[in-house]
Formats: structure tokens, sequence, C-alpha cells
């Protein structure tokens, strides 16, 4: 079956617009998660979601950062007035329940000029 | 605090060499151990994983991994590497969301 789908692959914004970062689960998995991935460095958490209920965002670096997934399934994940520590690639991943393996999308490569 | 420790940050083997990826974690409770793969501009593939029981696991790929807790560490090891397994490797911890390592990357000659 499909995998995790993200859209767009790469986006490029100028220091201080917003953008929107898609989010498309394996069909069925009840848990979502966003990740943080800097150049050269692991993934680090960012929010996680059960259904449409978001039960961690410890992660989420600042209240910029806004993340949704209002019918349980597909997820959104918005930086407001976006900074160029912000580049770095997205990474959702899905899983049938939160403690099964994980499976990641391609990431969304974000580059603020 | 929990944290995921891959000591080694760029490895080099030949082909058809033993390869042997170092991952030492801290965790409060029982851990849930992950070891995924990732290629350039891709996302992370699961190798394999330990939630519970036999200590040796098989994975994907010819891969396995040794958990020990006495020395809170899940090695990844595969008996003979091939060009193809060039790539970033990650060590994750977590029952839920996961911590991950900051990734030793697998260089491979003929």
């Amino acid at each position: 079956g499909a995998g995790v789908s993200q859209s767009p692959r790469y986006k490029v914004a100028k220091r201080g617009q917003d953008v929107a970062l898609r989010c498309d689960p394996i069909s069925g998995h009840v848990s979502l998660f966003w990740y943080q991935q800097a150049l050269g460095q692991g993934p680090e958490f960012l929010t996680y979601f059960q259904n449409e209920a978001q039960l961690d965002k410890s992660g989420l670096p600042s209240d910029r950062f806004f993340a949704e997934r209002p019918e349980g399934s597909v997820s959104t994940l918005k930086i407001q007035r976006t900074q160029q520590e912000d580049s770095a690639v997205y990474l959702c991943a899905s899983g049938r329940v939160s403690n099964q393996p994980q499976h990641f999308g391609d990431g969304t490569r974000l580059s603020i000029l | 605090a929990q944290s995921v420790t891959q000591p080694d940050i760029h490895i080099t083997v030949s082909e058809g060499a033993s390869l042997e990826l170092r991952c030492n974690y801290s965790y409060g409770a029982t851990p849930y151990l992950f070891w995924y793969v990732q290629s350039p501009g891709q996302g992370l593939q699961l190798l394999l994983k330990y939630f519970s029981g036999d200590t040796l696991v098989q994975g994907i790929k010819g891969f396995e991994a040794e958990f020990k807790r006495s020395q809170s560490s899940f090695n990844l090891r595969k008996p003979s590497v091939h060009w193809s397994d060039a790539a970033e490797y990650f060590c994750a911890v977590g029952a839920d969301k996961l911590i991950f390592g900051t990734g030793t990357r697998l260089q491979v000659f003929p």
C-alpha cells in the first residue's frame, strides 16, 4: 500500500513568510508524528497526534509552530513568521498505534532565505 | 535524561567486510529500540526493532542488532557489507516519540 506522503518536497520561503507543510499518513494509522531534522543531525521530535488529539507538543520550538490533524488523518504543520533557523527537513511518521514502529515519509526540505 | 549516543560519526569499510555500528542509550524505563537507515534525500527506513524477548534481533537487508541491558547498548551488525549499504544510520529509543542519535555515515569502498 501507499506509504506516508509529504508535500511539498521542497519549499523555499523568505524570512517572515508563513508556510504550511502537509502529511498524508498511511491509511488507518492512528498515530502521527512530526520531526525536525537539521543538516547533519538526527531527527528531533516536534509533536504527536493520536487520531485528532494532539497528545504531546513539547518539542515545538516556539509558538510560531502549530500543527493540526482535524479529522484524524491528514496533518498540517504550520510555521508562522519563518526565520532562518527554521531551515531543516521536516519529517512526518505514522504508526498503527503509539508504541509500534513508525513509518516515515521522505520529508519536506524547508529553506528560509 | 533520555538520550542516544552514536560515537562514530563516519565509518568506512570495504565491500564484503563486516560492520558494527555502535549505539548507547539512556532511558528511564524498559526501552523500545530501533535502527533506521536514511539514504540522501529520503526518509527513514526501519531496519529492525527491539521491544522484548530475544536480545538478538534480525532485520531487513541482512542486518542484526543485539540488546545488552548491562551495557545500555544496541549495536547494529552485518557480516558482509554491500556497496548499496552506504547511507546514514540512526539508532533511536522511545515508546511513542522517538529520541534519535546523531547518526553514523557509512561509506563503502569497492
